[in-house]
């Protein structure tokens, strides 16, 4: 099973793109990589999925390098309302249990 | 609105005591999943749940326990086996595994210890 490995917390500025890094070096073959947002006292909600290269929709980019060891989740142009923990969730595509949510990275987002 | 429905936000617990924490969906999902989430951690798996009349323990399942007689509902029981319940209880559902489809979170239960 791919254990995640994310920076504990990050700051930026309103404006500022910002990149968040997720590490997995263990990483199989059938693993997806899932980026979700989480707000304090809420449940998580999704924002990107990726198996390989990148991923964009309408609130981020996801970059997975060829070897696929680590992903990061790009949020162009952060507001205020971007603070919030994001999560890095590696998962097996055909099984309901093989999969490792990771602690999280605190984003904060200064005026 | 489709969406997953968690109560109560709140409960509290006595010790000795089962309490059942309730989770409804209409998003007509098959998958179910209950996460434990303690502060500064992230989520684990105690239950899920594939299809209706039918569930597998989790990463952590020791002193939980639940039932899915209906595709909508799956509710979670922290029984007085579990000697440290205090924590976010998050209930999610997908249309497949968590790798294969998005899951949709409800907005948790926080659960301590009277």
């Amino acid at each position: 099973l791919a254990k995640t490995t994310q920076p504990i917390s990050m700051d930026s500025y309103e404006g500022q793109e910002v990149n968040i890094t997720c590490s997995h070096n263990n990483i199989a073959t059938n693993d997806y990589i899932t980026w979700y947002q989480q707000f304090p006292s809420q449940g998580p909600r999704f924002i990107i999925q990726g198996y390989k290269t990148k991923v964009t929709n309408e609130v981020a980019s996801l970059f997975i390098p060829a070897d696929r060891k680590s992903s990061t989740l790009s949020l162009p142009r952060v507001s205020l309302s971007d603070t919030a923990v994001y999560y890095c969730l590696v998962g097996d595509e055909y099984n309901f249990n093989k999969f490792y949510f990771g602690s999280g990275t605190k984003l904060n987002v200064k005026p | 609105d489709g969406g997953i429905t968690q109560s109560p936000k709140y409960l509290f617990r006595k010790e000795g005591q089962n309490v059942t924490l309730s989770c409804e969906q209409n998003l007509n999902h098959d998958a179910m999943y209950w996460y434990r989430q303690d502060p500064g951690q992230g989520l684990r798996l105690i239950y899920y749940s594939q299809i209706v009349n039918d569930f597998q323990k989790g990463d952590i399942a020791e002193g939980y326990s639940v039932s899915r007689e209906k595709k909508e509902s799956f509710p979670l029981t922290v029984t007085s086996a579990q000697k440290n319940p205090t924590a976010f209880y998050l209930c999610a559902s997908s249309s497949g595994t968590v790798s294969s489809q998005p899951q949709h979170f409800g907005d948790g239960t926080r659960l301590s210890i009277l």
